[in-house]
């Protein structure tokens, strides 16, 4: 299978930059996606592929890969960013979708 | 622009089946994306629950084979999930949405459906 494991917590002071990564074998050979979910809120896409964003998610959300590790970076937290981060890809031996544990990302 | 709406009950006994159904406007289950289950069990992360593609093809999380099926009805433009055999552990909010991958390795879920909680109660 290709788990993909995500720190469980992470904080970040008003308007610093943190990073969110998430680590899995899979992610050799597939992207990650990211999404953020808020409390009674759905999953939220924000990042996918290489580095893009759907329309309208602000660009201080930014993803990166080097070999087994994901990484979405926040440029300048804001407080409306404060919310859980999951990860997601796809299983390198089946067609089955995977997600990370989720980090819960706490802005000071 | 494309939207999903799971209906369903919210409440289920023991040892019943769930079922939910999610509504596709804007769009066409017939397309050429996955369309999706996915349960987000409290206290505990996101589970991808299966897809179903081409109308009829599916493919089932392992731990959950043996007791689910998912469906199209294209002539409704709708998807459904029916999962056997529940315990207080299905309890979680369900969402359906879209999956979209390409063999270049880009995978995606967007859009989610609001979400339906489902408690398992007698």
């Amino acid at each position: 299978s290709s788990e993909l494991t995500q720190d469980p917590a992470v904080s970040v002071a008003l308007g610093q930059t943190v990073s969110v990564t998430c680590q899995g074998d899979g992610l050799r050979a597939f992207y990650a996606s990211w999404y953020q979910r808020k409390p009674g809120q759905a999953p939220l896409l924000i990042i996918f592929g290489t580095n893009n964003r759907p329309s309208g998610i602000p660009d201080r959300f930014s993803g990166s890969t080097s070999g087994d590790t994901a990484s979405l970076t926040i440029s300048g937290a804001q407080a409306e960013d404060e919310a859980d981060y999951y990860c997601q890809s796809r299983d390198i031996t089946s067609a089955h979708l995977v997600f990370g544990g989720g980090t819960k990302l706490t802005v000071l | 622009q494309v939207q999903l709406q799971e209906s369903g009950p919210g409440l289920v006994r023991p040892s019943q089946t769930l079922s939910l159904t999610c509504t596709v406007s804007g769009g066409s289950i017939s397309s050429a994306y996955y369309w999706t289950w996915i349960r987000h069990l409290p206290g505990k992360g996101l589970e991808w629950m299966g897809y179903v593609f081409s109308s009829a093809t599916t493919y089932y999380n392992p731990s959950l084979k043996s007791r689910l099926i998912i469906s199209a009805d294209t002539s409704k433009n709708q998807f459904s999930l029916k999962l056997s055999s529940v315990t207080a552990a299905d309890t979680a909010v369900y969402y359906c949405a879209r999956y979209y991958y390409d063999s270049s390795g880009v995978n995606w879920i967007d859009p989610w459906g609001q979400g339906t909680l489902v408690t398992v109660s007698s």
